[in-house]
């Protein structure tokens, strides 16, 4: 059963840079069937996608955000990462990773991790 | 970007009723849509994929349908635990959007 854990800091400073890490266990994050997706949800607000790497290497950005994002994969860790440069208040939220479906080209987030909550402050 | 907007943004039912959430797609999405369920401090957990496909697992009183536009989750008859917030998401084109979420809250 594929399982996801994000892991990082909880505080971040205006204007530094957030970094998330995903350890993916239950699975090989190398498998072609899964790509994996970093997905953040202000608080009491609504989802917003951030953006999707998959095991070619290719990357789907945000175009909101594309300029400050980078997704990685570390297979040798079986962990993906997400870091976002020039943070504001704005980027204060619950940040999910999950792993992305695809089936027929369908696509789905299934599963999710717990999230982890990062507060953009002095 | 496509626009996914949600109808209504609240609802108040009693156990046992029958509830139909409504999304709209601000362009058609073909059947690229797909619902989730989020509880308070959990994350989101998936409930249908392209618009009608139940995730394994899921109980057979959620279904969903609709093509192009308009979609609907329909729960059949409200269990306790179904009292969450629900959102739509697109997997047409990226960026991929999700609606802004119907909070099912108990009456």
């Amino acid at each position: 059963q594929l399982q996801l854990q994000e892991s990082g800091p909880g505080l971040v400073k205006p204007s530094e840079t957030l970094s998330l890490t995903c350890t993916v266990s239950g699975d090989s994050i190398s498998r072609s069937s899964y790509y994996w997706a970093w997905i953040r949800q202000p608080p009491g607000k609504g989802l917003e996608w951030i953006g999707n790497i998959y095991y070619t290497g290719t990357i789907y950005y945000n175009p909101s955000l594309k300029s400050r994002v980078t997704i990685s994969v570390d297979t040798s860790k079986n962990q993906f990462s997400l870091m976002l440069t020039s943070v504001t208040a704005a980027d204060t939220a619950v940040y999910y990773c999950a792993s992305g479906n695809w089936n027929y080209g369908q696509r789905w987030f299934d599963p999710w991790g717990q999230g982890s909550l990062v507060t953009v402050s002095s | 970007d496509i626009q996914m907007t949600q109808s209504p943004s609240s609802l108040s039912a009693s156990v046992g009723d029958r509830v139909t959430i409504t999304c709209r797609a601000s362009q058609s999405v073909a059947n690229y849509l797909n619902w989730y369920q989020q509880k308070p401090g959990k994350a989101p957990k998936l409930l249908i994929y392209a618009a009608s496909n139940l995730q394994s697992g899921v109980p057979s009183r959620f279904s969903g349908s609709g093509s192009g536009t308009d979609f609907t989750l329909t729960i059949s008859s409200l269990q306790p635990e179904d009292f969450a917030t629900y959102f739509c998401q697109q997997s047409y084109s990226t960026p991929y959007t999700f609606g802004q979420g119907t909070k099912l809250q108990i009456k």
